[in-house]
């Protein structure tokens, strides 16, 4: 398996709902991405888990709260958005913690709107 | 301030003939540059990389140069394809400070190449 996976593709969801997206990767990396990306804008960074602890946060509003079960496994819980939250989320996942040569391989993203 | 430049938001070309897509960063920290590839409502995927040691790294039709002094980099496509129509982003990385904290890239704004057949 050499993918990284994302669910669901779509989301829309109120001001007031609870939701999480879903991130998986079977290749045994070290490190976890979450970014965010506006239309026509470059991805930007909001979370690093390395080793299935949080090493960065980006600044992100305590709206968007990250969690990593198992090493394979990386969510965000998104609770009270806003309509400007809307965007891309796009998981990414890289063999090592750290170093050259440590591509990122991304998903395919979730599309949020949210209302 | 953005430390990864791409000044051109978009490039047409002939297919067959080569593309040139650039980058330009500030940081001199940066010591690990990437180039990636993406479609619409698709994921960025990896297609070359290069150290800061090196000055050309290259891979079947796709060639990254890097001038260390001018930071600037370049991916170089020969022969372009329809296929290889998409949004080019340009990203670069340097050793975090805090001991495996991960790989921060930071992207260029992104160059939209258009081949026409």
């Amino acid at each position: 398996d050499t993918e990284v996976t994302q669910t669901p593709k779509h989301l829309v969801m109120g001001m007031t709902n609870k939701k999480s997206l879903k991130c998986e990767q079977h290749m045994g990396h070290r490190a976890m991405y979450w970014y965010k990306q506006k239309a026509k804008k470059p991805p930007e960074l909001m979370f690093v888990y390395s080793y299935e602890k949080l090493s960065i946060n980006e600044s992100v509003p305590s709206r968007f709260s990250p969690e990593c079960p198992n090493s394979s496994l990386l969510n965000l819980h998104l609770h009270a958005l806003q309509p400007e939250d809307s965007a891309l989320y796009l998981c990414a996942s890289s063999p090592h913690a750290s170093g050259a040569y440590n591509e990122q391989f991304f998903g395919p993203g979730t599309r949020l709107t949210v209302l | 301030d953005q430390q990864v430049k791409q000044n051109s938001p978009s490039l047409s070309v002939q297919e067959g003939r080569i593309s040139i897509l650039n980058c330009d960063y500030t940081n001199s920290m940066f010591d690990y540059f990437l180039w990636y590839k993406k479609y619409p409502a698709e994921g960025p995927t990896f297609l070359i990389s290069i150290s800061s040691i090196k000055d050309k790294n290259e891979d079947g039709r796709f060639t990254v140069f890097l001038n260390k002094s001018a930071k600037h980099l370049s991916l170089h496509i020969v022969p372009s394809q329809p296929g290889d129509s998409a949004v080019y982003f340009c990203a670069a990385s340097y050793v975090h400070l805090i001991r495996n904290a991960g790989n921060m890239l930071t992207f260029g704004g992104g160059t939209r190449l258009m081949v026409k057949p």
